[in-house]
C-alpha cells in the first residue's frame, strides 16, 4: 500500500544527545515536510523540501537538521542545540504539480527528553 | 512573512449546534487552502480549496474560500460528539505548506 511511514513511534533521548527521526514515502511525492506539534497547539513548520538535495528552513528550524538524498526519504535530526525537543513530530508529503495537492501525513513520532 | 491565523482557538457547543471556523492568511505564491481534522495523531484531510466562491461539501461539513479577502470558513452543521477534534487550516504556497494554530472543537452531549 502507498503511504508515508514514520519511525519510531516513541523515542526517548537523554539531554545532550542527537537523535534522528525517519520519514519514508512511496507515493512518488515531490515535496516533503517536517512539523512539530506541542500540546494544544497547531503544526509548526521545521523544514521542507521540494526536490532531492534541496531543502528550506521553516519557522522553527533552529536546533534541527535534515537531508534529502533520495526522493522517498526525508530524515530529521534533533540536535543537542534544540533546547526544548520534547514534542510530537509529524512528517508529510505532497505532489507539486497536478490537481489534488493535499498533504499526506505519517502517524508521527513522540519524542521525550529524559 | 507568511502567516495563517485561525479563530476561535477553541469552542464548546452542544450536539445539534452549527459551528463556523475561520481561517485568514497572508501567503506568497498561494496555490490552495486545505482543511484537516485531527483527533489523536495524524491529521485527516477534509477539503482542498483553490477557487473563490465555490463551496465544497461533504456530509454535514462545508467550506468556502474568498481569495480577495484572504480567508476561508469551515461550517459543521448538526454537530455530533464525533466532531470533537482540532480543525487545522493550511495554506499551500507551492511546496511550502503552512498551518494555523488550529481550532479545538468540543461537542457536548
Amino acid at each position: 500500500d502507498g503511504g508515508i511511514t514514520q519511525s519510531p513511534k516513541y523515542l526517548f533521548r537523554k539531554e545532550g544527545q542527537n537523535v534522528t527521526l525517519s520519514c519514508e514515502q512511496n507515493l512518488n511525492h515531490d515535496a516533503m515536510y517536517w512539523y512539530r506539534q506541542d500540546p494544544g497547539q497547531g503544526l509548526r513548520l521545521i523544514y521542507y523540501s521540494q526536490i532531492v538535495n534541496d531543502f528550506q528552513k521553516g519557522d522553527i528550524a533552529e536546533g534541527y537538521s535534515v537531508s534529502r538524498e533520495k526522493k522517498e526519504s526525508f530524515p530529521l535530526t534533533v540536535t543537542s542545540a534544540q533546547k526544548n525537543p520534547t514534542a510530537f513530530y509529524l512528517c508529510a508529503s505532497s505532489i507539486l504539480a497536478g490537481g489534488n495537492t493535499e498533504a499526506f501525513f505519517g502517524q508521527g513520532t513522540r519524542l521525550t527528553v529524559v | 512573512e507568511d502567516k495563517v491565523v485561525q479563530s476561535p482557538l477553541s469552542l464548546v457547543v452542544h450536539e445539534g449546534d452549527t459551528v463556523t471556523l475561520n481561517c485568514s492568511y497572508e501567503v506568497t505564491n498561494f496555490r490552495s487552502l486545505l482543511w484537516y481534522k485531527q483527533e489523536k495523531k495524524a491529521p485527516t484531510f477534509l477539503f482542498m480549496l483553490t477557487s473563490s466562491g465555490i463551496e465544497k461539501k461533504s456530509g454535514r461539513l462545508s467550506s468556502i474560500l474568498d481569495k480577495k479577502e484572504l480567508f476561508s470558513i469551515l461550517n459543521i452543521t448538526a454537530t455530533q460528539t464525533g466532531d470533537s477534534a482540532v480543525y487545522l487550516c493550511a495554506v499551500d504556497g507551492w511546496g511550502k505548506l503552512q498551518f494555523g494554530a488550529g481550532t479545538q472543537v468540543v461537542v457536548t452531549p
